[in-house]
């Protein structure tokens, strides 16, 4: 167990849906990155953040955003949903160099 | 542009021996490289890193060792057990990028009895 949660595990929606998936970082991490998994592919970096701030962008869409809240736990909002949004999305939180991640949400767009 | 690349999709090794998982990248501003294992239905698990002024980490049955020349760097588990059967991913930092991360598509490893 990585210290980091992600829920839901599984949501399964429609095109054109929006849908937010919530992460919680280990204790004491202020840094949280969100990756996603496409089939068969390795893990890409979509957007990290650190504090409530953002800190760095990866190729995330422009129909997916983030944020940071407070008590540190993450939200990634996804919106008008394609069947191409469907992948593992992974949260991973650090306190620095290493990134401990969570199991993950698996999104289905059908 | 794949800037982590890990060749062979997968891997089959006889439990006891030796197994070597190997990367390649391409960009020499990479200063940290990360080796992660995946199993299904869970998130990675950082099993050891290096940072790019050395060339050698071992951590018990986990040795990674790095060729900065040829962009290079491997992975190996010895002696391979069948627990050990997991996708394992190559990960890279880039120095001044932050802390995110650019992965490898990974690398299935089977280890047989």
């Amino acid at each position: 167990d990585s210290g980091v949660t992600q829920t839901p595990k599984h949501l399964i929606t429609a095109t054109g849906q929006r849908v937010t998936l919530r992460c919680s970082p280990r204790s004491g991490d202020l840094s949280v990155y969100w990756y996603q998994q496409s089939l068969d592919q390795g893990l890409q970096f979509l957007i990290q953040y650190y504090n409530g701030e953002e800190r760095a962008k990866g190729n995330i869409l422009e129909r997916f955003s983030a944020q940071q809240f407070p008590d540190l736990h993450s939200e990634l909002n996804l919106s008008s949903l394609e069947l191409g949004d469907s992948a593992l999305y992974f949260c991973a939180s650090s306190p620095g160099g290493v990134q401990f991640f969570g199991p993950g949400t698996r999104l289905t767009v059908l | 542009d794949q800037q982590v690349k890990q060749n062979s999709p997968s891997l089959s090794v006889q439990e006891g021996r030796i197994s070597i998982l190997n990367c390649d990248y391409t960009n020499s501003m990479f200063d940290y490289f990360l080796w992660y294992k995946k199993y299904p239905a869970e998130g990675p698990t950082f099993l050891i890193s290096i940072s790019s002024i050395k060339d050698k980490n071992e951590d018990g049955r986990f040795t990674v060792f790095l060729n900065k020349s040829a962009k290079h760097l491997s992975l190996h588990i010895v002696p391979s057990q069948p627990g050990d059967s997991a996708v394992y991913f190559c990960a890279a930092r880039l120095t001044g990028g932050g802390n995110k991360l650019t992965f490898g598509t990974g690398t299935q490893l089977k280890v047989e009895l």
